[in-house]
């Protein structure tokens, strides 16, 4: 049982550049998200998925897209990535209205 | 909106030392409270959590009591090991439509030296 996965691990852009970030949970759950972290600013989300074929704005969607594949996979992209997208991305799923989320490993992204 | 606040790290503590972290929260209604822990080069995972005030969560040897007249959800641990050497994130969530969404602390890094 993997839980999520998430790939690549590292990545570095050129400003304008773009990239997809993949994202995919075996656990059958219906709620996905995308975050970013940033030194003392804690994590922030971009989107979520609260179920298969719906996605909605979080706090900080700008520059980015998603889409909601299907049930296990949730993309996001970069469609011309700027430094300040510099981050570490979480990808993260939970149970409708369950109280857990579940977290991936991280895709630590440099754009120069 | 809602918030959470955490104490200013890093917290540098020799092995077998009391820890306590700090985080008090905002919000409207009841939220569930949360802690999640990052080792390094790790995603975070889930350490403990309350839904209700009163309500204490536990785990390997980690404690923290959901205080509503505080608003706090302060993190305990009566003797540190090494091994403990993360970052903690206090979290809180209210559900939101279909999907619960969680609003992170900033975290704080625990160092534990021998």
């Amino acid at each position: 049982n993997a839980g999520v996965t998430q790939t690549p691990k590292f990545q570095v852009l050129k400003t304008g550049q773009s990239m997809t970030l993949q994202c995919a949970q075996d656990m059958n759950h219906n709620s996905m998200y995308w975050y970013r972290q940033d030194p003392g600013m804690g994590l922030r989300l971009i989107y979520y998925s609260a179920s298969e074929g719906t996605t909605d704005k979080g706090e900080v969607p700008n520059g980015y897209n998603v889409s909601r594949l299907n049930k296990r996979e949730f993309s996001l992209r970069l469609e011309s990535a700027a430094p300040s997208q510099t981050s570490v991305y979480f990808c993260a799923s939970s149970e409708a209205f369950g109280n857990t989320q579940y977290f991936g490993p991280g895709t630590r992204l440099t754009v120069l | 909106g809602n918030s959470v606040t955490q104490m200013e790290g890093p917290v540098t503590l020799s092995e077998e030392a009391f820890l306590t972290i700090n985080c008090t929260y905002t919000a409207t209604g009841y939220p569930s409270l949360f802690w999640y822990v990052q080792y390094p080069g790790e995603g975070l995972q889930l350490l403990l959590k309350a839904t209700k005030a009163d309500d204490k969560g536990s785990n390997k040897g980690f404690e923290a009591t959901y205080r509503k007249e505080t608003t706090s959800f302060h993190l305990e641990k009566g003797s540190v090991q090494v091994s403990d050497s993360a970052v903690y994130f206090c979290a809180l969530r209210e559900a939101f439509g279909t999907a619960s969404k969680l609003t992170f602390g900033t975290g704080t890094r625990l160092q534990v030296t021998l």
